[in-house]
């Protein structure tokens, strides 16, 4: 059964600052695996998704890493803003099927 | 930009009563997914919908639970016999493709069960 953790739980930085958070899996016969941000009471935005054939990918201030055989994934951004204070959920499809399982979030606050 | 829409954004029901979830995925999807969320919970995989049928489900999608695709435009979830556990909030989510592709989640109806 596929486990993903997210480190750290909670995060506070000034804004301004780069930072970086932590994804891993159990089971490295995943499809993709996708970031999304969660912002209060609201759904999800997807951010970034990486095929199992890939090792990154990038759009703007973010960078998301994978590497499949240590089961770990990482969301970088750079110089982060006070608009980036969210949740921050990683998933991973894998199995035989359509099956998605999320990890437990990071949740970021960017101090002005 | 097409969205997911859900309907209703809230809704709030006796234990016992039937309730369905609706959803507009977007248009040129093939694929349908529900989502829960457990008030400080993870989010969590229900059941996954392709031509007209359940590709796949997980546990918590028992027989309490049935999705249809009613019309070419709506996705909905039924709950037969609510319980006290089944508050939630309950997100739908659409793709085009089967693997390797986004899933595009709408706003999520918040349920909850008295």
């Amino acid at each position: 059964k596929q486990e993903v953790t997210q480190i750290p739980a909670a995060l506070s930085v000034p804004e301004g600052e780069n930072l970086v958070l932590n994804c891993s899996f159990t089971d490295s016969a995943i499809y993709n695996l996708q970031w999304f941000r969660q912002d209060p009471g609201k759904g999800l935005t997807s951010l970034l998704l990486i095929q199992s054939s890939q090792r990154e990918q990038t759009s703007g201030r973010l960078n998301a890493s994978l590497d499949k055989s240590s089961g770990r994934s990482t969301l970088y951004i750079a110089a982060s803003q006070p608009g980036d204070s969210a949740t921050y959920l990683c998933a991973v499809e894998s199995g035989g099927y359509q099956k998605v399982t999320f990890g437990t979030g990071t949740k970021l606050q960017v101090i002005p | 930009e097409p969205e997911v829409t859900q309907t209703p954004s809230h809704q709030v029901t006796q234990m016992g009563q039937e309730v369905i979830l609706r959803c507009v995925p977007i248009s040129n999807h093939l694929y349908f997914y529900w989502y829960r969320q457990i008030l400080g919970q993870k989010v969590e995989f229900l059941v996954s919908f392709y031509n007209n049928e359940i590709s796949e489900k997980s546990e918590i999608f028992d027989d309490q639970f049935s999705v249809e695709r009613p019309d070419g435009s709506n996705f909905t979830l039924k709950i037969r016999s609510t319980k006290l556990e089944d508050s939630a909030m309950y997100f739908c989510a659409s793709s085009d493709s089967r693997y390797q592709e986004t899933q595009y989640f709408g706003p999520g109806t918040r349920l909850l069960v008295l």
